[in-house]
This record gives C-alpha cells, sequence and structure tokens, in this order.
C-alpha cells in the first residue's frame, strides 16, 4: 500500500529543546516536501526536495532544516523551537514535481 | 509574490445541491490546478486536477474548470452528500516545478 508515514504525530515540548520529525514513503518518489497548516492560510511550503542531497526553500522555511540522505526519507528539524512553529504540519511525497500526491497523517506541535 | 485566492471561505449548502468554490491565481506561468479534500483530523488528498491545456475535467459528480485568460479556476461538486462535508483547498503549480501555492480553503458543509 502507497504510503506517507510521520511520526510522531503529536509532541508537545518546550522552546529551544531540538525535535525531529521523521517521514518516509514507500513510493520511491523523488520528490517530497513539508508543509505546515494554520488556520486561515492553508498549506504553506516549508522546504521540498527533487532528489537525494538535493533540497531547497519553500515560503516559509525559517526555524527548519531539513536532510534527504535516502530517497524514502525527509526528516524535519527544529534545532531551537520557538511558540509561533505550533502548528499541523504534512510531509507529502510526488512522482511529478512538488505538487503533493500522497501527504502523510500530520503531525500536531505545540511549542511551549 | 505567487498567491492563490480561494472563495468563499464557508460554503453551506442542502443536500442534493451543487456546491461551487472558485480561486484566482496570479503566477501566469502556473499550469498544474489540483484540488484537495480535508476531512476533520485527516490528511489532505487528491481528488482531482486539471491541466492548462484543457477547459474542465469531470469525474462522477465533481468537475473542474480553468479560465487561464482570467486567471481563475473552480471546483463544482453536484448532488452533494453530507459524506462531501470537509475542507476544501485549491492549489497552482507548475508541471515538474517545485512550488505549490494553496489557497486558505473553503469549509463546505452538506446539511442532511
Amino acid at each position: 500500500e502507497a504510503q506517507v508515514t510521520q511520526n510522531p504525530r503529536y509532541l508537545i515540548t518546550v522552546t529551544g529543546k531540538k525535535l525531529t520529525v521523521t517521514c518516509s514513503q514507500n513510493m520511491n518518489h523523488e520528490y517530497m516536501s513539508w508543509y505546515r497548516q494554520d488556520p486561515g492560510l492553508g498549506l504553506r511550503q516549508i522546504y521540498y526536495s527533487m532528489n537525494v542531497e538535493v533540497t531547497d526553500k519553500g515560503d516559509v522555511p525559517e526555524g527548519y532544516k531539513v536532510s534527504r540522505k535516502e530517497k524514502r526519507n525527509f526528516p524535519l528539524i527544529l534545532e531551537s523551537p520557538s511558540p509561533n512553529q505550533t502548528s499541523l504540519y504534512f510531509c507529502a511525497s510526488s512522482d511529478e514535481g512538488a505538487q503533493p500526491q500522497h501527504f502523510g497523517d500530520g503531525t500536531r506541535l505545540s511549542i511551549l | 509574490g505567487e498567491n492563490v485566492e480561494q472563495h468563499p471561505s464557508t460554503l453551506s449548502v442542502q443536500e442534493g445541491d451543487s456546491a461551487v468554490i472558485k480561486c484566482t491565481y496570479s503566477d501566469s506561468a502556473s499550469n498544474y490546478f489540483p484540488w484537495y479534500k480535508q476531512e476533520l483530523g485527516k490528511r489532505p488528498q487528491l481528488i482531482i486536477d486539471i491541466r492548462s491545456n484543457v477547459g474542465e475535467k469531470k469525474d462522477q459528480r465533481i468537475a473542474v474548470t480553468l479560465n487561464k485568460t482570467a486567471k481563475h479556476f473552480s471546483l463544482h461538486i453536484t448532488e452533494t452528500q453530507p459524506e462531501d462535508s470537509a475542507v476544501y483547498f485549491c492549489a497552482a503549480s507548475i508541471t515538474g516545478g517545485f512550488k505549490t501555492i494553496f489557497g486558505a480553503g473553503t469549509r463546505l458543509f452538506v446539511k442532511a
């Protein structure tokens, strides 16, 4: 079954404590991306990756890092989380550009 | 910068009626327009898309129309059912490109 798997699904943490949200896809897709969803703002692209070791910034990259060491994995790293990063995060993959075809189930982050 | 405006933000219809959601995009280079449905607490799911070389596309009860000159595209749902209740997002991007811009979403309520 085609899947994008994110972990954790929920996380409450404190300002400044580094965290990583993992994302893995089993469809051998080249393109992966991260979005954050906030009320009234839709989904905003944080980072995207065109292939292994190839990543670039989306619309709201500040405070985030990513890496793509393997084709299937695309973790999102918050080095020093702040309360304005409290949001619902989605990872997505695609075999045709960064237009998301398959989303993960989402990760709800609360930064206190 | 590029943006996508989506209207209305909330739409309430009676079961069996039609629903129309409209989007306007700013980047004239956009040529791929997907629509996503997000049920409460779930991931967004791609439900239909249209490319700039066609003006209309149908899939059972849903259809999308595109007016490239006016930079408008719309989602039409006929014979609405309670299970159509969800948030719908439009988006615009360039085929094979790396950035997808989402609208802010429309919350559709279908009253039984």
